[in-house]
């Protein structure tokens, strides 16, 4: 079955502090993954995608097809990261339709 | 550009009511998707439409839902004989490319049913 899981419901950590934000998928083909974000108040947008293989705002992400894996990490949280944070699977062409999981919320403290 | 515009943001509906949910896609996009997040889960993808054509319909329900995006207009998702299972959040998604990317979400639609 094609999944796409996110361990953890809540992550809080310092600022300053490193973090690691988890996703495992299922999927038997070759899929595209992303990482989307959602501020307080604000529309889920793309934070970024596999294929990239760029950091935006600081964050990074690299595919791990041994180990069916897609974690997101930042080496020092700063306290405007604290968002929702959901990791997202593509097995089409068509990235428009994805399965998500369940969100992460990270909360970043001063 | 105003971006990806979901309207009503709050609707409440009484059981077996209709609920009639609008999406105005961002100017120059033709590619409407829609999401339903349940509560406490993640979004699930229900239908993918362009102007006047339902290209995947596979995650709506068979019943009760269907969705149009038309020629002139709004996209609408419609969900007729609502019941309490159906109350959620409702996430439209628009892109000017068939490769889906990127993605542009509206900010929601959350449907409560009493």
């Amino acid at each position: 079955a094609q999944r796409v899981t996110q361990p953890e419901k809540l992550l809080s950590v310092f600022k300053g502090a490193p973090v690691e934000l988890k996703c495992n998928y299922s999927y038997s083909g070759s899929p595209e993954l992303f990482w989307y974000v959602q501020y307080s108040r604000q529309r889920l947008q793309l934070l970024l995608r596999h294929i990239s293989r760029e950091s935006i705002k600081g964050f990074t992400a690299d595919l791990n097809k041994g180990e069916t894996s897609f974690h997101l990490k930042k080496p020092f949280a700063q306290e405007e990261d604290s968002a929702m944070y959901y990791c997202a699977l593509s097995g089409s062409s068509n990235t428009g339709k994805l399965i998500f999981g369940q969100g992460t919320t990270l909360q970043v403290k001063p | 550009n105003a971006g990806v515009m979901q309207n009503p943001r709050h609707l409440v509906r009484r059981r077996g009511q209709e609920a009639r949910l609008r999406c105005s896609p961002m100017k120059g996009h033709s590619h409407v998707y829609w999401y339903r997040q349940l509560p406490e889960e993640g979004l699930k993808f229900m239908v993918y439409l362009q102007k006047e054509n339902i290209i995947d319909e596979s995650g709506m329900p068979k019943e009760r839902f269907s969705a149009e995006f038309p020629k002139e207009g709004p996209s609408i998702l419609r969900i007729q004989q609502v019941v309490r299972g159906d109350s959620a959040a409702y996430f439209c998604a628009s892109s000017d490319t068939d490769s889906g990317s990127p993605l542009h979400f509206g900010n929601g639609t959350r449907l409560t049913v009493t």
